[in-house]
């Protein structure tokens, strides 16, 4: 059983159009990150994550962390195709190990 | 720029030999984890190491896998024998962690993308 479950698992979308990918889990964190993995490449953290109901910008991105906690949504708006790529999310667990989600790969059409 | 490196970035191997791969983490990083990634499982946590203690390596097969920092510039996974199940991208990631339980923000190497035949 997954620690964090992601979905879509995968999002096929036109430039231009918004998308938004979930980060869901029954456990409650103390932080959560987001990662983007492009091919041949290791992932990269895009962002961190730490009070419930915080909402960060970085550029086009908007994630958002739960009330609770528990989940966390990213939504990108007016994609471009340099956003194409699989996006992970990561939390510690109370074994203090970081794991990841499955991911959503996302691909964005010209 | 400070970055994880990893070597070698690609090993093709026979069945039965011996593996190793190395991995030297961001200078002043205390923390250093090692993931496999695959199409099936994903990215999944083999091992991971705080001030050079090993705080769990619950995530690797006992028999042919071991994980070992000799030094704060150096850790090493090895695998022997090695088998095709093994084939998977391994990746070495280092960060900044305080206490067992905390939510270290990991940077990536590029990989090591191992072929087992």
């Amino acid at each position: 059983t997954q620690l964090l479950e992601q979905s879509p698992q995968f999002l096929s979308i036109q430039e231009g159009e918004n998308l938004t990918v979930y980060c869901n889990s029954s456990s409650v964190f103390s932080s959560l990150q987001w990662y983007r993995q492009e091919p041949g490449e290791g992932p990269v953290l895009l962002v961190t994550v730490v009070t419930g109901g915080e909402v960060k910008k970085l550029k086009r991105l908007t994630f958002q962390f739960g009330d609770a906690r528990k989940d966390s949504s990213l939504h990108i708006t007016a994609a471009q195709p340099g956003d194409t790529g699989l996006y992970l999310c990561a939390a510690t667990d109370s074994w203090g190990k970081l794991q990841f989600g499955a991911g959503t790969q996302v691909v964005v059409t010209p | 720029d400070a970055r994880v490196t990893q070597t070698p970035r690609h090993k093709v191997t026979e069945m039965g030999q011996e593996v190793t791969m190395r991995c030297q983490p961001i200078l002043g990083h205390n923390t250093v984890f090692w993931y496999r990634q695959t199409m099936m499982q994903g990215l999944e946590l083999l091992a991971y190491f705080r001030n050079r203690a090993p705080l769990d390596d619950s995530g690797m097969p006992k028999d042919r896998f071991s994980a070992e920092m000799p030094d704060a510039t150096l850790a090493t996974l090895k695998i022997q024998p090695s088998e095709p199940r093994d084939s998977a991208v391994y990746f070495c990631a280092s960060g900044l962690g305080q206490g067992v339980i905390t939510n270290t923000e990991a940077f990536f190497g590029q990989g090591t993308r191992l072929t087992v035949v």
